[in-house]
């Protein structure tokens, strides 16, 4: 089965720097999709980026960029120029691309983000 | 844009009896999905639904859970005899199709058991 694993339960930034936050992931599957989802307090939850397995290139949304290693088994989400409405849960997320039936996002237990201003 | 809806934000109700939840996905979107997040915990998956049938289940999503796309538009999910642990955020999402496309999220229903 696969797992997902967010090891920083919390993370704090200054604003305008940048964080990273860690993501890796077991799977044995060839071909999947990665997931950063955010949840601000308002809980809903909001698709920041994703990658898809067979692409090389790192997925990147203005502020927001992945460094995906698929060896490794890992996909950091890295956002710049922290701002204050960052702030939120951010979960790592894996779903199979190969798999008939299996189209169910699987989620790691999420890192709490705060911004210091 | 278009997003998924849900109701209500908060239901609150006694155990044992039986609850609604309501979702609007996104019009052309053809999976349905529900998921739920106890608090402090991670998101888990429910069930996904395609042309009015189940297409997958968690072991979580038990007898005591149902779902249903009544009309066009609407997609629910139903607890028949809701339990203290049933607390929990309850999400909806769909996506155009199943592996490729993204789901997205409703802003969820607050579920609090007495």
């Amino acid at each position: 089965a696969q797992t997902v694993t967010q090891s920083q339960p919390e993370m704090s930034v200054q604003e305008a720097e940048t964080v990273t936050l860690s993501c890796t992931y077991d799977t044995s599957e060839s071909d999947y999709y990665l997931f950063w989802y955010k949840q601000p307090p308002s809980r809903q939850m909001i698709l920041v980026i994703r990658q898809e397995a067979y692409k090389q290139q790192n997925a990147t949304e203005n502020r927001f960029s992945v460094n995906f290693q698929k060896a490794a088994k890992s996909f950091s989400l890295k956002i710049s120029d922290s701002q204050l409405g960052d702030a939120a849960m951010y979960f790592c997320a894996y779903r199979s691309a190969v798999r008939p039936g299996q189209g169910n996002l699987i989620f790691g237990k999420g890192t709490k983000l705060s911004v210091k201003p | 844009e278009p997003e998924v809806t849900q109701t209500p934000s908060h239901q609150v109700t006694q155990m044992g009896q039986e609850v609604i939840l309501r979702c609007v996905p996104i019009s052309n979107h053809l999976y349905f999905y529900w998921y739920r997040q106890i608090l402090g915990q991670k998101v888990e998956f429910l069930v996904s639904f395609y042309n009015n049938e189940i297409s997958e289940k968690s072991e979580i999503f038990d007898d005591q859970f149902s779902v249903e796309r009544p009309d066009g538009s609407n997609f629910t999910l139903k607890i028949r005899s809701t339990k203290l642990e049933d607390s929990a955020m309850y999400f909806c999402a769909s996506s155009v199709r199943k592996n490729v496309d993204t789901q997205y999220f409703g802003p969820g229903t607050r579920l609090t058991v007495l």
